[in-house]
């Protein structure tokens, strides 16, 4: 049990629609991630935020955005949805900006789009 | 670009037999490389985490060695048992950016009772 939770667990949308996820990241930990996991492959990087600022960005458009509040909580919003955005999202915490410390994933939400 | 390769893709053992999955990444400036479990549909679990610093890790039945200058890892899990199956994943821990975590594509792991 990590106490990383992600909600919703599964969505179904459909192309171009706007999508929002929620991350609660464990307690204390001011760092949280954002990985897409499509099927078969392993994450890829999204984005960190740090202290409630974007801290690195991987190659994804900036239709996917974040937000990261004081409570440790934090969202991902995919704007004009593509098929291409179905996968399985995984946010991860940890206690410290940078890669040198654990990073604690939460379950996942799975988002399909139609 | 930092790339990380798992092999193989897949991998079937009967009970008791010891695994070895290894992992290789193409440029040796990491922060730290992390293994993880993963069960079908479900989040990432970590089990070991080795600084570059570091040249192993030990967890259980579980160790996991890293070498930076040849760019490999190597996760062992001394005698598997059925609720060892699952996909294993290596991530490194990039200078270039931080938080950033390049994983591989995975190996998955069916032990056989």
């Amino acid at each position: 049990e990590t106490g990383v939770t992600q909600s919703p667990t599964h969505l179904i949308k459909t192309r171009g629609q706007q999508v929002t996820l929620r991350c609660s990241s464990q307690s204390g930990h001011n760092t949280v991630s954002w990985y897409q996991q499509a099927l078969g492959q392993g994450p890829q990087f999204i984005f960190q935020y740090y202290r409630e600022e974007e801290n690195g960005r991987g190659n994804f458009p900036p239709r996917f955005s974040g937000l990261q509040f004081p409570n440790y909580s934090s969202e991902l919003n995919v704007n004009a949805l593509e098929l291409d955005d179905s996968a399985l999202y995984l946010c991860a915490s940890s206690s410290a900006s940078g890669s040198w410390d654990t990073q604690y994933f939460g379950p996942g939400t799975r988002l399909t789009v139609l | 670009k930092q790339e990380v390769t798992q092999i193989p893709a897949a991998l079937s053992v009967p009970e008791g037999e010891n695994l070895v999955l290894n992992c290789s990444f193409t440029d040796s400036a990491i922060y730290n490389l992390q293994w993880f479990r993963q069960d079908p549909g479900k989040g990432l679990t970590s089990l070991l985490l080795i600084q570059s610093s570091q040249r192993e890790q030990t967890s259980g039945r579980l160790n996991a060695s890293l070498d930076k200058s040849s760019g490999r890892s190597t996760l062992y899990i001394a005698a598997s048992q059925p609720g060892d199956s699952a996909t294993y994943l290596c991530a490194v821990g990039t200078t270039d950016s931080w938080g950033k975590l390049q994983f591989g594509a995975g190996t998955q792991v069916v032990v056989t009772p």
